[in-house]
C-alpha cells in the first residue's frame, strides 16, 4: 500500500503559467481533499470531494479548479499561477466524509511561483 | 462556528523531560478532535483522535491527550521527550455531522534539546 501519493514533489512556475497537481490513493477511500499550508497558518482546505463525481469548495478555492477523475485520483489545477499561490500543497483522503474518520495525507508538493 | 487555538507557537524542552502542547477548541457540536505530527519536509501523520469514547486517548510514540469538555481543551502530553519528537504538531477539530471537514490549528513547533 503506497497510501496517498502526490506528483510532482517540487515545482517552480512563472506568473501566469498553468499546471496540474496530481493525487492518487490506493486505500479505496471515498473522500479526497486538497489543502495548502503556509507558514504560521496551519492547513487550509481548498477543495474536497466527498465521493466520486462530486466536488465542493473549501475555505480558499479562488484561483484553483479540481477534477475527481475516478475514485482513486483527485487533481488540482492552477490555471494562471500567481505568487500568492506559492505554498506547500497536501492531498488527503478519508474512508468517508464523516467527522469520526481521520484523514490520511500525502507527502506534499512544494510550489514556488515567481 | 468551530475553531481551534494552539496556545504556543513554539515549545522547547530538554530530552527526557515532559512535553505539554496546549490546544483549546470551540465547537457547536460534540467534536471529534485529532492531533497530527509533521516532521520536517514530510506529510502529516495521525498521532491520536478523540471521538466521544474515552476522554483519555493514547496515541503512537507514547503521546496521549485528555478531552476536557468543561475547559474545552485537548492538550497533548508525553512523559519523556525524545530527540525524534522534534516536529510540528497540529491540533484539529472536525466540523461534525456527515460533512467532516477539518479545522486546523496554526501548529506548535516542538524543539528537543540534548
Amino acid at each position: 500500500n503506497a497510501g496517498v501519493t502526490q506528483t510532482p514533489k517540487f515545482q517552480v512556475l512563472k506568473t501566469g503559467q498553468s499546471m496540474t497537481l496530481q493525487c492518487a490513493q490506493d486505500m479505496n477511500h471515498n473522500s479526497m481533499y486538497w489543502y495548502r499550508q503556509d507558514p504560521g497558518m496551519g492547513l487550509r482546505l481548498i477543495y474536497y470531494s466527498a465521493s466520486e463525481g462530486t466536488t465542493d469548495k473549501g475555505e480558499v478555492p479562488n484561483g484553483y479548479n479540481v477534477s475527481r477523475l475516478n475514485k482513486r485520483e483527485f487533481s488540482l489545477r492552477l490555471e494562471s499561477a500567481a505568487p500568492s499561490q506559492t505554498s506547500v500543497y497536501f492531498c488527503a483522503s478519508r474512508v468517508r466524509d464523516s467527522a469520526y474518520n481521520e484523514q490520511f495525507f500525502g507527502p506534499g508538493t512544494r510550489l514556488t511561483v515567481l | 462556528a468551530q475553531s481551534v487555538t494552539q496556545l504556543d507557537s513554539h515549545v522547547s524542552v530538554s530530552e527526557g523531560t515532559p512535553v505539554l502542547l496546549r490546544c483549546n477548541y470551540s465547537s457547536s457540536y460534540s467534536p471529534s478532535l485529532f492531533w497530527y505530527v509533521q516532521h520536517p519536509n514530510k506529510g502529516l501523520q495521525l498521532l491520536l483522535k478523540y471521538t466521544s469514547a474515552a476522554t483519555l486517548v493514547k496515541g503512537i510514540n507514547g503521546f496521549e491527550a485528555e478531552f476536557k469538555k468543561s475547559e474545552t481543551s485537548f492538550h497533548l502530553t508525553k512523559p519523556s521527550a525524545h530527540m525524534s519528537d522534534a516536529a510540528e504538531y497540529f491540533c484539529v477539530v472536525s466540523i461534525g455531522g456527515s460533512q467532516g471537514n477539518l479545522i486546523f490549528g496554526k501548529g506548535t513547533k516542538l524543539s528537543v534539546k540534548p
